[in-house]
């Protein structure tokens, strides 16, 4: 079955205790993105990254580092987490050939992180 | 830069009632646009897309026009079920910023009540 798996799905952490949520796709698909979805504020990018070893910021990049060592998993790191950083998370996927951007995203089913 | 403007919810309709969500963009260059369905306690779907001016999306019942003059794609529905419950997103894909992102809406909660 195609999917995006996140994980953990739920988490309560405290300020300054370093996580990482694990996303792994099984499609292939070259280009995997990070969300933060925030109530009245929609989904906002985190990071993305078109291939392995090639990613790059989104529009609040800031407090969160990523990396893409395989082409299947895109892990989302907080070093410090801090409790503007309650949120839920989701981790998409798609195919992503040049000018064609017409793909759908795939999600993941979303991690709910809670920083005290 | 880009950005995509929904009405504000919640939408709270009964069965079979008409359903309209507005949704209007700017983008740079050419977008594709699309509508996502998130259903309690799931991650995003894809709803329907059109990639091109005056191209129609569909998919079970639901539907919405590119209209490049009003740069709007509103989803509608002709008679919505309380299984249509959900948070509707609409997004774009800019091919002026290489499709290397997709830009969304902050959402629309619908509410069919029976």
């Amino acid at each position: 079955e195609a999917q995006v798996t996140q994980n953990p799905r739920y988490l309560i952490t405290v300020t300054g205790k370093k996580l990482t949520v694990t996303c792994s796709q099984n499609m292939n698909h070259e280009y995997m993105s990070w969300y933060r979805q925030d109530p009245g504020l929609g989904l906002r990018q985190i990071y993305y990254s078109m291939n392995v070893e090639v990613t790059d910021k989104g529009d609040v990049p800031e407090g969160y580092k990523v990396s893409r060592k395989e082409k299947r998993n895109f892990p989302l790191i907080l070093e410090s987490p801090s409790p503007n950083q309650t949120s839920l998370y989701f981790c998409a996927s798609r195919h992503y050939s040049g000018s064609a951007g017409t793909g759908e995203l795939f999600f993941g089913e979303g991690s709910r992180l809670t920083v005290l | 830069g880009d950005s995509v403007t929904q009405m504000e919810g919640p939408v709270t309709l009964s069965e079979e009632a008409c359903l309209t969500i507005n949704c209007t963009y700017t983008a740079t260059g050419y977008p594709s646009l699309f509508w996502y369905v998130q259903y309690p306690g799931e991650g995003l779907q894809l709803l329907l897309k059109a990639t091109k001016a005056d191209d129609k999306g569909s998919n079970k019942g639901f539907e919405a026009t590119y209209r490049k003059e009003t740069t709007s794609f509103h989803l509608e529905k002709g008679s919505v079920q309380v299984s249509d419950s959900a948070v509707y997103f609409c997004a774009l894909s800019d091919r002026a910023g290489g499709y290397q992102k997709v830009t969304f809406g902050t959402g629309t909660k619908l509410q069919v009540i029976p």
